[in-house]
Parts: structure tokens; sequence; C-alpha cells
């Protein structure tokens, strides 16, 4: 099975602050990774597809890369609506796996 | 638009069945395979399966072969997630998800407690 090594398991951030959360898989994934938001009591909302692929409806401050197999979500500008976790999943191959998620909240 | 809407919750015993429903609606239910996930209290995300909703074939994660059964009712474009002989770890909120987690049902909370 692929592990999903997500990081940080906690980040408190300001208004309008950069922030970044990143995902390493255990082998290789291609670009099989895709990013989601959740808040509580709500399921999870899917960000970014594709590794870089913004999802409709999305606001363009979210933004997903790659660098060789290290996978980061930034959030620019960061806003009150976005507390919340992040996970991160790959698709890559069988069974499916989720990063253990990234609790981000406001500072 | 596209909706998937989830029975509601559900409150077992131990070694009772249960059974979750979800309702897709504003698309064609057959384009895209049907994902279960699994979220226990406080915690994190799990990949339970899925079924391909053209053909009915179910494909289980290893942890949940035996007691969970994935099926269909096509013509009222719904899956079902039942599982069978409930433990107390099975207290969990359920997510049906389509067209590769674009769209998420809202959540079934199944409580298993004497």
């Amino acid at each position: 099975d692929i592990q999903m090594t997500q990081s940080p398991a906690s980040l408190s951030a300001s208004l309008e602050e950069i922030v970044t959360i990143t995902c390493q898989p255990s082998q290789d994934i291609g670009n099989y990774l895709s990013w989601y938001q959740q808040k509580p009591g709500k399921s999870p909302q899917l960000l970014i597809h594709s590794a870089t692929s913004l999802a409709d409806g999305v606001p363009s401050r979210f933004s997903g890369s790659r660098s060789g197999t290290q996978y980061s979500l930034k959030i620019n500008r960061l806003q009150v609506e976005d507390t919340g976790i992040y996970y991160c999943l790959q698709g890559y191959s069988a069974p499916y796996t989720f990063g253990a998620g990234t609790k981000l909240e406001l500072k | 638009q596209i909706q998937l809407v989830q029975s509601g919750p559900e409150l077992k015993k131990p070694g009772e069945s249960v059974k979750i429903s979800c309702k897709a609606s504003g698309y064609t239910f057959t384009d895209y395979a049907m994902h279960w996930v699994k979220q226990a209290p406080g915690k994190g995300l799990k990949w339970m399966g899925w079924i391909n909703t053209y053909t009915g074939k179910p494909t289980y994660a290893d942890d949940f072969k035996g007691r969970f059964v994935f099926s269909l009712e096509a013509s009222a474009s719904t899956a079902n997630l039942q599982i069978s002989n409930l433990k107390n770890e099975d207290t969990a909120t359920y997510f049906c998800a389509s067209n590769w987690f674009a769209y998420w049902g809202q959540g079934t909370l199944v409580t298993v407690s004497s």
C-alpha cells in the first residue's frame, strides 16, 4: 500500500499569511494527487486534482504543486473561511490512501 | 446540480446490520464509479472501496472484506453500503463519493452501542 506522509499535523496562521501543506507518498504516484478541505460536521470538498488543477468554484488563492515526489498545497492570503482540516489523497493505485490531515487554525 | 444524498443517522446494537443509501442526481449514474469512505469520530479519512456503477462489480479494501457489501439500485441511481455483524469500532461517519471524489454525500453517522 502507498503511504501518504502529510505535514504539518497542525498549523496556526494569521489572516493574509501564506500557508503551505505537503504530502510525500511512499512511492511514485505520478500526478494522481488531490487535495480536500473538510469543515466540522461536513463532507470533504475537492480543492485540487491531478496535483495542480484547481477544482471548479475553488478560489484562486489555492494552488497545488509538485516538486519531485513531494506535493504541496499553498494558500495565498489566508482567509477566515479557510480554517478546517486538509487532506491529500493518492489515486494512483488501490487501496487509495489519504494523508493523516492538517488542522489549520487562525492565529 | 450534482448531488449525492445519503440516508439518515443510525443507532444500532453490536451484532446488528445496517444499510446506508446514497442517491445520486444531476448526472448519469453509470458515468462514475462510487467510492465509500469511513471517518471514525475525530479521525481521518479511510477509503473502503468502490463499486463499478456500470457492471455492479465491487472492490473492497482489505480492512473492509467480509462484513461490508456494496450494492446498487441502478434504476434508482442509488448505491448502498451494508454492514453486518456490527462492532463498536464500526461507529463512524460513512461517505459516498463519485467522479474521483469530486462529489461527496453529506455523510451518514452510524453509532454502534449496546
